[in-house]
């Protein structure tokens, strides 16, 4: 089993859709996570960390459940500028900040 | 503030020559980070610095890879006798302690012909 999973996508939304994505991590001693944007050709930003309670920022909501190793983005009102590839990411937390990186969930947001 | 930085940013080579690629952290970071990115794939570890301990090397795909940090800062890559397969992304990133954000540099294309 890969340690961080994604659906690699693409997701085809209309613009103002609401999409989600799912990662699941197989470390359950996992205490940090992430998730961050590329778009084509650029390095990988952070998007927002993952919190415990979950958080918010905007249209992007971030969720974590421990009991099913899974973490989650939503996204409410697609805009065109959203088209990316999003990279869960989670901490391994036996080696010490070495973070690991998902294969990527690929968005493309249409008129 | 300056961010991450990497030079150059393209590189282009034959096989079998050795190539260094650099990375300069955001000052203060104690963690450095390199990764390789091939053509429409994810993000592989290749090498992680943390302060002034020992490199975790797990992620170096052959022996032909090695990576050093001096003084904590400016950290090389060097990849010997270079293959087409090595043709990728390579992108460092620094963050200020352990598991903390990344920050990541705008990478260097190398490809091997």
């Amino acid at each position: 089993r890969k340690e961080v999973e994604q659906d690699p996508g693409p997701f085809n939304v209309p613009e103002g859709a609401t999409v989600a994505f799912n990662c699941t991590y197989s470390n359950s001693a996992s205490q940090s996570f992430f998730w961050y944007r590329q778009d084509c050709r650029k390095e990988p930003k952070l998007l927002m960390s993952v919190y415990s309670s979950g958080n918010e920022d905007g249209r992007f909501t971030a969720q974590l459940n421990r009991a099913s190793q899974y973490i989650s983005l939503l996204i409410r009102d697609s805009k065109l500028s959203d088209s990316a590839t999003y990279l869960c990411v989670v901490n391994g937390a036996g080696t010490a900040s070495k973070l690991t990186f998902g294969t990527g969930t690929r968005l493309q947001v249409t008129l | 503030g300056a961010g991450v930085s990497q030079s150059p940013s393209n590189k282009v080579t034959e096989k079998g020559k050795d190539v260094e690629l650099r990375c300069d952290p955001i000052s203060g970071h104690t963690a450095l980070y390199w990764y390789r990115q091939s053509l429409g794939q994810g993000l592989e570890f290749l090498i992680y610095f943390q302060g002034n301990s020992a490199p975790d090397k797990s992620g170096l795909p052959s022996d032909r890879f090695s990576a050093e940090r001096t003084g904590g800062s400016v950290s090389t890559l060097t990849i010997q006798r270079t293959q087409q397969e090595d043709s990728a992304v390579y992108l460092c990133a620094s963050s200020l302690e352990r598991g903390e954000t990344q920050y990541f540099g705008p990478g260097t294309r190398l490809l091997v012909l």
